[in-house]
């Protein structure tokens, strides 16, 4: 079975500063990753995505993450934040053992103040 | 290309009565999967279609859910009776099958049901 666990529920970050938001996953098999966001009263937007190839990946918005398969993360970062990046952050898995679909962490708020 | 469309964006109903959401996927996508959130909770998952056959229905939470999807193409899901916890955001994605040319999920804006 897979799992994942956002290890912050909220962030709040000033603007212009790093932000890191942390994901952690269990699976026994290989698997897929991946980041969305969901602005306030928006859908699910998909942010970066790891299914192969570099552990580094880069997505929109200037948000990147980078999977560690020895440590089961897959940690989301962004070296300057703006107002606009207040939103819910979703790490999710998904994979073979699952039968394709997603399994989602809790979420965590980001809240970027002025 | 056309992204993953669901209706409505909103619904308001009273408990007891049934309400129906649409999900209409990505053209060629065979993998169809239904999500809510309630109150503010984690996204789980409801269940997973396979073109018109599902695949995975192990999230349904009771048997007053129906999901249906005819012809392999849009999806629907209905509750009757609805319940107040109900409420929620219920969330249609549709994908590629894993493997070769898999390239994610595409999630629809959601549809925020409301029972009062």
């Amino acid at each position: 079975a897979q799992s994942v666990t956002q290890l912050d529920s909220q962030v709040p970050v000033f603007e212009e500063a790093p932000v890191e938001l942390r994901c952690n996953y269990s699976s026994s098999v290989s698997v897929y990753l991946f980041w969305y966001v969901q602005y306030p009263n928006q859908g699910l937007q998909l942010l970066l995505k790891y299914l192969s190839g570099s552990t580094l990946v880069k997505g929109i918005n200037g948000f990147e993450a980078e999977f560690n398969k020895s440590q089961t993360s897959f940690h989301l970062r962004k070296p300057s934040v703006h107002i606009s990046d207040t939103a819910e952050y979703f790490c999710a898995v998904s994979g073979w053992a699952a039968g394709n679909k997603l399994t989602f962490g809790g979420g965590t708020r980001v809240l970027v103040k002025p | 290309e056309a992204g993953v469309t669901q209706f409505p964006s909103h619904s308001v109903i009273e408990k007891g009565q049934t309400v129906t959401l649409r999900c209409d996927p990505i053209s060629g996508h065979d993998n169809l999967y239904w999500y809510r959130r309630v109150m503010g909770k984690e996204i789980k998952f409801l269940l997973h279609f396979v073109k018109e056959s599902k695949q995975d229905e192990s999230g349904m939470p009771n048997n007053r859910f129906l999901a249906e999807r005819t012809g392999g193409t849009y999806s629907t899901l209905k509750v009757q009776p609805a319940e107040l916890e109900d409420s929620g955001v219920y969330f249609c994605a549709s994908s590629q099958d894993l493997g070769i040319g898999f390239e994610g999920y595409t999630f629809g804006s959601g549809t925020r049901l409301t029972v009062v």
